[in-house]
């Protein structure tokens, strides 16, 4: 049974496309993330919600909104896609945002990679 | 600026020992996290460390040194199945994670 769990798991498209990426956990968790991993591999965070509240807006394009219906999924939808947003994009979920064992850990999906050509 | 250091590649030998190190300036320290990320998956946890000194977890161990701003993680007795990237991750005052951007371990029988 998938701890968090996000499709579609491969993702190929037209520049100017818009496209969402849906993710669930069944966790009970508190706070859900979505991150972007590029080609260097550096993990990216874009958006952070608690409690289907946003908390973390980092620098991100607004063609990226996310949307949270519920504290168990949060969906990334993009609007006009470009090349640049070719990446692999990781849902993740932790309890609460404190440092800590079982608190800061954070679980994350398999990760969407998205290729836009 | 916040920053995380490791390097980019190490190999080691199976069945030896190796040890990645870390080092980080951040705004404030609230942890530092260690994920295993094997190749077209997702990081996994390892290890965390918010109090100086060494933690141990069967094959596993990671130290951190706050005075330093350094920590290493110890892998022994490494098996072929730990080729793999190791992403050091600080959480900052905000209870931001900052990513390094992962050392890719490579094991040779």
């Amino acid at each position: 049974d998938t701890a968090v769990s996000q499709t579609p798991k491969y993702l190929v498209t037209q520049m100017g496309n818009d496209k969402s990426i849906k993710c669930e956990q069944n966790l009970g968790h508190d706070t859900m993330y979505w991150y972007k991993q590029d080609s260097k591999k550096f993990l990216k965070i874009m958006f952070s919600y608690n409690n289907k509240e946003l908390i973390i807006n980092e620098t991100v394009p607004n063609r990226f909104s996310p949307k949270s219906p519920d504290k168990a999924h949060l969906n990334l939808h993009i609007n006009s896609l470009e090349l640049g947003d070719s990446a692999v994009y990781f849902c993740a979920s932790s309890q609460g945002l404190a440092g800590g064992p079982g608190t800061g850990e954070l679980f994350f999906g398999e990760g969407s990679r998205l290729t836009v050509l | 600026g916040q920053n995380i250091d490791q390097p980019t590649e190490m190999t080691a030998t199976e069945g030896a020992i190796v040890q990645i190190n870390c080092t980080y300036q951040t705004s404030g320290f609230n942890g530092l996290f260690w994920y295993q990320q094997h190749a077209g998956e997702a990081p996994t946890f390892l290890s965390y460390n918010v109090l100086d000194g060494l933690e141990e977890k069967g094959r596993f161990s990671s130290f951190l040194s706050r005075s330093k701003g350094y920590s290493y993680l110890l892998l022994k007795e490494l098996q072929m199945k730990d080729s793999a990237s190791y992403l050091c991750a600080v959480m900052d005052s905000n209870y931001q994670l900052i990513w390094g951007a992962g050392t890719k371990l490579i094991i040779k029988p």
